[in-house]
């Protein structure tokens, strides 16, 4: 099974308002990371976080990582119609070798 | 920086036939690539690691006399879908890692494939 879910799957906001987006993973990491996705595009990389890191921070994005709960967040704030978009959490796993795990993916709907 | 290009966008072609797609980092050297495969509304897959120079690791499922990959220079990953079928038909995103060898992969915009 995948590495990481996601929820919600879908989330529907105003413009102006907060997004939040949790993923939750299975075994140990090195990082998590998050990234965006158009519809039918490829995937752009919003922010990595590291298994010693509790926070970062990128503009309007916040990102925790709680490594007891194995699980992270997604903070989007103030958002904007341009921030539609899939997001997905991705977990590099302790000697998995640089490789990436998806999850399953939050779909935000941004509405003016 | 870090930019990666595939190529052809869109693909559509007959069963049977074979169908190549190339991934390129067009502004620095990948010595490891990756090959996903994407189903519409859903997470990507991870089908195999390119490395440059040798043979590429493929994961638990993933034919690799089906999916036939060739990483032949630093900037240059190639998949082939052999005797494509139309079950072959997704979404195949390509990525490489960063010039720095980090962490974070660069992604190609995606090459949508449709067998008839």
């Amino acid at each position: 099974s995948q590495q990481g879910e996601e929820d919600p799957q879908a989330l529907s906001i105003q413009e102006g308002e907060n997004a939040t987006m949790n993923c939750s993973y299975k075994t140990s990491i090195n990082n998590l990371q998050w990234y965006r996705q158009n519809s039918g595009r490829g995937l752009v990389h919003l922010i990595l976080i590291r298994s010693n890191e509790r926070e970062k921070h990128s503009g309007r994005l916040r990102v925790t990582l709680d490594t007891s709960k194995k699980s992270s967040s997604l903070l989007i704030t103030a958002s904007r119609a341009a921030d539609t978009a899939s997001y997905f959490c991705a977990t590099g796993l302790a000697g998995g070798g640089n490789k990436l795990t998806f999850g399953t993916g939050t779909q935000l709907k941004v509405e003016l | 920086g870090a930019v990666v290009s595939q190529h052809p966008s869109r693909v559509i072609c007959k069963s049977g036939t074979s169908v190549k797609i190339e991934c390129r980092s067009l502004d620095f050297q990948a010595t490891t690539m990756f090959w996903y495969r994407q189903f519409p509304k859903q997470s990507l897959m991870l089908m195999a690691t390119s490395n440059e120079g040798s043979k590429a690791t493929y994961e638990q499922g993933v034919e690799k006399d089906k999916f036939l990959i060739n990483h032949a220079s630093l900037t240059l990953s190639t998949l082939t879908v052999t005797s494509a079928h139309p079950e072959d038909s997704s979404f195949y995103i390509c990525s490489a890692r960063g010039p720095l060898a980090e962490e974070t992969q660069y992604f190609g915009p995606g090459t949508r494939l449709l067998v008839l």
